[in-house]
């Protein structure tokens, strides 16, 4: 099947500081890709849906300036957390799906912000 | 609005017992189900659609649209079926729509 990669898989960071976190398509081009936030035993939520070439579509309650997304290639997404805070501290999920087919996940990243 | 439901949050058998791991769906129009699986330290997958009418390790599910709902089932449960499982919808026909998702289900197959 497809393959979806995320990087990084986990990530530390300061209070007030900026994570990037990169979401790549590895076999297949994805013009959109999707978003998600996972808080410990709970389910996947949609932030944003992320669109090659033009700007992010984002889900209600979800601040686009804290959490930037840009899909500047066919292949690649990044979910910025700016000025992070421990609040920001969870499991980032992104999806792609080749052509009309199922989703494909990433591999997830756990921010931790202390 | 578009909702799933999976009331059970931990779901634990005994190796060998049937499994139904419940889906309850609501949603206006026409909608994809799915189950998704994750094992231990392993990425979110796909275990089945409704549209494909499959079977995938042992597991089925039938789109029930009289009671909106989309049960996972099993005969016999195997100690490699412990995972979390999901339920999540999309509207059919929009193949790059994202998905919502259920709360998740634990399965625990015992020995």
């Amino acid at each position: 099947g497809a393959v979806v990669s995320q990087h990084p898989s986990w990530v530390i960071c300061k209070s007030g500081t900026s994570v990037k976190i990169e979401c790549r398509s590895l076999d297949f081009q994805a013009t959109t890709m999707f978003w998600y936030r996972q808080f410990p035993k709970q389910s996947l939520m949609l932030m944003a849906t992320s669109n090659e070439g033009s700007k992010a579509t984002y889900e209600q309650g979800v601040e686009k300036d804290k959490f930037l997304i840009n899909h500047a290639s066919l292949t690649l997404s990044t979910l910025t957390v700016t000025s992070a805070h421990p609040e920001d501290s969870s499991f980032y999920i992104c999806s792609a799906n080749p052509r009309e087919a199922e989703a494909f996940f990433g591999q997830g990243t756990r921010l931790t912000v202390v | 609005a578009q909702r799933v439901t999976q009331p059970e949050k931990l779901l634990s058998v005994f190796k060998g017992a049937p499994v139904e791991l419940k889906c309850n769906y609501s949603y206006s129009g026409s909608p994809e189900l799915f189950w998704y699986v994750q094992y231990s330290r392993q990425r979110l997958q796909l275990l089945l659609r409704h549209i494909s009418r499959e079977s995938i390790k042992g597991f089925t599910a039938d789109l029930n649209k009289g009671e909106t709902s989309f049960h996972l089932k099993k005969p016999f449960a195997q100690e490699e079926d412990s995972a979390m499982y999901y339920c999540a919808l999309r509207s059919a026909g929009a193949g790059r729509r994202a998905l919502t998702f259920g709360s998740g289900t634990r399965l625990q197959v015992q020995p």
